[in-house]
């Protein structure tokens, strides 16, 4: 599985632009990039995924690197409520379609 | 609100009994994925089941099983239950297996066992 590399944790002031860094050298081409947050032990909410282009949904914007090797998650607007750990995951291309959670970041919006 | 539903929310349960939860995958969804989250630590995968059938398995033991039903819900079953058993099981549900499918949580069961 290929394996990512997230910070530990991150803050961000609310109303600021949250800057989520992933990296993952050893994607395979078909392999996609997800990203997941997890508030106070709910359950996982899927935020975006992409593959290699960047990508932008009403929740996050996704950057992918041209070599694929590392991405950014991008909340443009934090609000408190953004305060959640974050998993950045690669998903494989073969077999049963599983997420490898990592650790993630811990991300804290702060007033 | 994803459409997955997990019951129960909670559950206490006994060193060496055996537990059963369940999972209501999202409309149309056919794939259902367990996972389970110790405290502290990411979900891990336990299995996944496509159309009824296991599709796939983490590194659990056998007491560790599962089931599919018409309908796409699905059981987890874990049997001779252990203290190390006492996690956050999730539920996720997909359309199909495919690496640009979306899964979406259900809220999970808290299991804890004494």
């Amino acid at each position: 599985d290929a394996k990512t590399t997230q910070p530990t944790s991150m803050d961000c002031a609310e109303g600021r632009a949250a800057n989520l860094p992933c990296n993952h050298s050893t994607i395979s081409g078909n392999e996609y990039v997800y990203w997941y947050r997890q508030i106070h032990s709910q359950g996982p909410q899927y935020i975006i995924h992409g593959l290699k282009n960047n990508e932008t949904n009403e929740m996050a914007s996704l950057i992918i690197t041209e070599d694929r090797k590392s991405s950014t998650l991008i909340l443009p607007h934090a609000t408190l409520r953004d305060t959640a750990v974050y998993y950045c995951i690669v998903r494989v291309a073969q077999g049963a379609q599983k997420l490898v959670f990592g650790q993630g970041t811990r991300l804290t919006i702060n007033p | 609100e994803t459409g997955v539903t997990q019951s129960p929310t909670h559950l206490i349960k006994t060193r060496g009994q055996q537990v059963t939860l369940r999972c209501s995958s999202q409309s149309g969804h056919n794939t259902v994925s367990w996972y389970q989250q110790a405290l502290g630590q990411g979900p891990q995968f336990i299995f996944q089941y496509y159309r009824e059938e296991e599709n796939g398995r983490g590194n659990f033991p056998p007491r560790f099983s599962g089931l599919q039903f018409p309908n796409y819900s699905s059981e987890l079953n874990v049997n001779a239950l252990e203290l190390d058993d006492s996690a956050l099981y999730l539920c996720a549900s997909s359309l199909g297996g495919g690496p640009n499918t979306e899964a979406f949580f259900g809220q999970g069961t808290r299991l804890t066992v004494v």
